[in-house]
């Protein structure tokens, strides 16, 4: 199995702030990683597919890079309904896999 | 937009078995539902996601983690644009929303439904 490793598990931040999220798998996965947003209670929302393309209505803010094993999420300025949990998972090979989170607070 | 509305969650008995559905709707053209891999994937309370298993465009292949292997069946109606997910021998541990999602990367989720497995 592809172990994916986030981090930090979580980090405090600042509106308007820029903020880095790494994930690193276990082994080579191309660039089959996607990345989701999560906030309290609610379902996730897709952010990123293929490491780096963004999803249909998903704020140019956010980006995504990498291919092999590590790949980072950026959030360019943060803004406060970006405070959320974030999450990696990668496509690459079964079983599909998550990271475990990252929490992004004030 | 697409919706996915997630149904049948509940509390059941440790052993008991619970079917959960998903219903697709807001495609456009080019855009339908057996052209996609489905998938479901869950989250225990408090906890990461887990990904249990998807199912081909046309229902010919599955594929589930190994916890649930042997327990839950993944299916799908494409007539019906529908997903479903039988769920047998249910443990303490399946406690978890469990969300349908569009794709192996996760394009679209709906909003999951519970399942509690307690005595």
């Amino acid at each position: 199995d592809t172990q994916m490793t986030q981090s930090p598990p979580s980090l405090s931040a600042s509106v308007g702030d820029r903020v880095t999220i790494t994930c690193r798998a276990s082994q080579g996965i191309s660039n089959y990683l996607a990345w989701f947003q999560q906030k309290p209670g609610k379902a996730p929302k897709s952010l990123i597919y293929g490491a780096s393309s963004l999803q249909s209505g998903v704020p140019s803010k956010f980006s995504g890079s990498g291919s092999g094993t590590d790949f980072t999420l950026t959030i360019s300025s943060l803004q406060p309904e970006d405070f959320a949990t974030y999450y990696c998972q990668q496509y690459n090979s079964y079983p599909l896999t998550f990271g475990g989170g990252t929490m992004v607070e004030i | 937009d697409v919706q996915l509305v997630e149904s049948g969650g509940g509390l059941v008995q440790p052993g008991g078995s619970l079917r959960l559905s998903c219903a697709a709707s807001g495609f456009t053209f080019g855009f339908t539902f057996s052209s996609h891999y489905m998938s479901w994937v869950r989250q225990a309370p408090g906890k990461g996601l887990e990904w249990v298993a998807n199912i081909n465009q046309d229902g010919s292949e599955e594929f589930y983690v190994d916890s649930v292997k042997g327990r839950f069946i993944i299916s799908r109606d494409n007539a019906k644009n529908s997903l479903y997910l039988q769920m047998n021998s249910l443990r303490v541990e399946d406690t978890a929303a469990y969300y349908c999602v569009i794709d192996v990367s996760g394009r679209n989720w709906g909003q999951g439904t519970l399942v509690a497995v307690s005595s």
